[in-house]
Parts: structure tokens; C-alpha cells; sequence
């Protein structure tokens, strides 16, 4: 089974700054894809960006843009001008390009904003 | 708008109780799934279906019941649950196989076992 790790359990950041969060992953394959999911107070889970390991550029969303490198297996998710909205879990996930179905997550950053 | 929905939201139940929970999509996806998630943790797979036919059970216990009757609906069927089962449950689906869509959730069913 795949592993994937993020390392800061909770995080806070000032409303209007911009705030990385961290994720790293193991695995042997050299096709996958990557997830961030954003799952505030009220539950759902709501895809945040999207990444797939044969890109090199990295992807970008709005205020959302990830650090993508694949060498050091890791996908980073930095937030711009931090919005009171933006607040809650953040889940890292994979997917293998080989076996599909299932999806990894990692154990979530749970972000504060202050206004 | 949710593309995945669940019914109930709320379930409270007591341990001798059998009840169901039912997910319902109509994005054409051929895999759906459901997780267990406490707070502040994150989904636990417990089980997968791919073409209407269950690929992966996580060794979940048999008080669990999955079932999957077409490709639009997936359900759960509870019996005999223990205090340490409250949790939320999520359903989800995806396009199935190797891709890079994502799962869409559903806003999950919150369960408390008396």
C-alpha cells in the first residue's frame, strides 16, 4: 500500500497571507496522481487541485497552486491571500495509475484562519 | 450542489438495530465507495465497487453489509453495531480504473450507536 504523509497535523495563518501545507508520499510507481481535498466543519469532501505525476508544470487553481516534485515525492499546497472560508481539514491523496480504484489519504492538516 | 447523495444525514441507533444507509449518483461513474471517518482523521476505506461488483473490502466486520443493486446506488447495511462504530460515514464515487478524476463525496451519513 502506498503511504502518504503529512507532517503538520494543524496549521494557522493570517487572513490575506499565504500558507503552504505539506505532503509527502511513497511509492515505486512512476504514474499516479495526486489530490488535495479541502473538508471544512460542514463535512463534504470537496476537491481542492488536482496533479498528475507525468506533468512537470505544476497546477494552479485560483489561490491554489501546488510545488509538484517528483524526485523528493512530494506535493506541497500553498494558499494566496487566505480567505475565512478557506478554513478547515485538508487531506493529501493518491491514486495509482495502475491499480485505479483505490485512493490514498494522508492524516490531514486542520487550518485556521485568523482574521 | 451535492452530486452524491446520502440519506439520512443523521442516524442514531441502537446496538440490536438493523438500518440501512443509502448513496445515489447519476454522474456515470462506475466505482463508489464507502469510508469511515472519525474527527479529525481521515476516511478509512472500507469498501469498493467497481462495475457493480465489490473489488475491495478492507477486512471490514460482517456487521457491515455492503451493497451495490446498480450502477446509480450503493448501500450499507448495519446490524448488531458496537459504541466504537459511531463515526461518519462517507460515500464516493469515481470514473473507474486508471485516471486522474478525482472521487466526489457525498456530505455523509453522521451515526451514533447507543
Amino acid at each position: 500500500a502506498q503511504t502518504v504523509t503529512q507532517s503538520q497535523p494543524e496549521m494557522s495563518v493570517q487572513e490575506a497571507e499565504t500558507v503552504t501545507l505539506s505532503c509527502t508520499y511513497d511509492t515505486s510507481e512512476s504514474d499516479y496522481y495526486l489530490f488535495w481535498y479541502k473538508q471544512p466543519p460542514s463535512r463534504q469532501m470537496i476537491l481542492v487541485i488536482r496533479q498528475e505525476a507525468y506533468k512537470q508544470q505544476n497546477a494552479t487553481e485560483n489561490r491554489f497552486s501546488v510545488n509538484f516534485q517528483k524526485a523528493a515525492k512530494s506535493f506541497s499546497l500553498k494558499i494566496s491571500d487566505s480567505q475565512l472560508g478557506d478554513a478547515a481539514m485538508y487531506f493529501c491523496a493518491y491514486r495509482s495509475a495502475n491499480t485505479g480504484n483505490q485512493f490514498y489519504f494522508g492524516t490531514g492538516t486542520s487550518l485556521t484562519v485568523i482574521p | 450542489d451535492t452530486e452524491v447523495t446520502q440519506t439520512p444525514k443523521h442516524l442514531v441507533m441502537g446496538m440490536t438495530n438493523k438500518k440501512s444507509l443509502k448513496c445515489e449518483q447519476h454522474m456515470g461513474h462506475r466505482a463508489m465507495y464507502w469510508y469511515k471517518q472519525k474527527a479529525k482523521k481521515p476516511p478509512e476505506l472500507m469498501f469498493v465497487y467497481s462495475y457493480e461488483k465489490l473489488s475491495i473490502n478492507e477486512s471490514v466486520p460482517s456487521r457491515f453489509s455492503p451493497e451495490c443493486p446498480n450502477s446509480s446506488l450503493l448501500n450499507l447495511h448495519l446490524h448488531a453495531l458496537q459504541p466504537e462504530d459511531s463515526a461518519l460515514y462517507l460515500c464516493a464515487s469515481s470514473r473507474p480504473g486508471r485516471d486522474n478524476q478525482p472521487q466526489h463525496f457525498g456530505d455523509g451519513t453522521r451515526l451514533s450507536i447507543l
